[in-house]
């Protein structure tokens, strides 16, 4: 069975104090990582898909980095604006469904 | 960007009744569309995927005649609570993907709130 698990539960951060989010998953053969931003009351908002070992993907402060075991999500000097739970999920090589981690509830305090 | 709209964004409804909730991709045609609960401070738990034309794959442990999925059209998928109670009540949140190599979108959500 996938399993996603994310850490720290909540990390509560300084305005420009920049920092990293983890993501340990376990699937049988990968077919995509992803990232999603879920602000309260919302449905997520898709920020990145990660395929392979290796691969980066930037978008704006944040930036994704995936290995074999894990991903991490690092946020370059963040704003208030940037306060939100950020989800992981993966994809099975055989499959089309998404199994999320139960995320991290980032907060910026200016 | 995909577009995923989802409406109602809120109800709240007796115990007993039925309540339909729609999700549509604006901007894209949905081959697969996915139902999704999520429970305060927890994460998203699937419920069913549907395909356009054809039935809906539940996940193990949903009722599929409570929760009823209809998928018409490749923009359009429905999910109907039947004789709602009060442990019905929950954050339904459905998502949208166009090719197998599309990532899911989603929509805004819909509380549920059974009295």
């Amino acid at each position: 069975e996938d399993q996603v698990t994310q850490s720290p539960e909540a990390l509560r951060l300084q305005e420009g104090e920049s920092s990293s989010l983890n993501c340990s998953y376990t699937v049988s053969g990968l077919r995509g990582l992803f990232w999603y931003r879920q602000d309260p009351g919302k449905g997520p908002e898709f920020l990145f898909t990660l395929y392979s070992a290796g691969e980066e993907k930037e978008k704006e402060r944040l930036k994704a980095t995936l290995t074999k075991k894990e991903s991490f999500l690092h946020i370059t000097a963040p704003k208030p604006e940037d306060s939100a739970t950020y989800l992981c999920a993966v994809q099975a090589a055989n499959d089309y469904k998404l199994s999320f981690g139960a995320g991290t509830t980032v907060t910026v305090r200016a | 960007g995909a577009v995923v709209s989802q409406h109602p964004s809120w109800v709240i409804c007796k115990s007993g009744t039925s309540v339909k909730i729609e999700c549509r991709s604006l901007d894209f045609q949905a081959t697969t569309m996915f139902w999704y609960r999520q429970f305060p401070k927890q994460s998203l738990m699937l419920m069913a995927t549907s395909n356009e034309g054809s039935k809906a794959t539940y996940e193990q442990g949903v009722e599929k005649d409570k929760f009823l999925i209809n998928h018409a059209s490749l923009t359009l998928s429905t999910l109907t609570v039947t004789s709602a109670h009060p442990e019905d009540s929950s954050f339904y949140i459905c998502s949208a993907s166009g090719t197998d190599n599309q990532p899911q979108h989603f929509g805004d959500g819909t509380r549920l709130s059974i009295l």
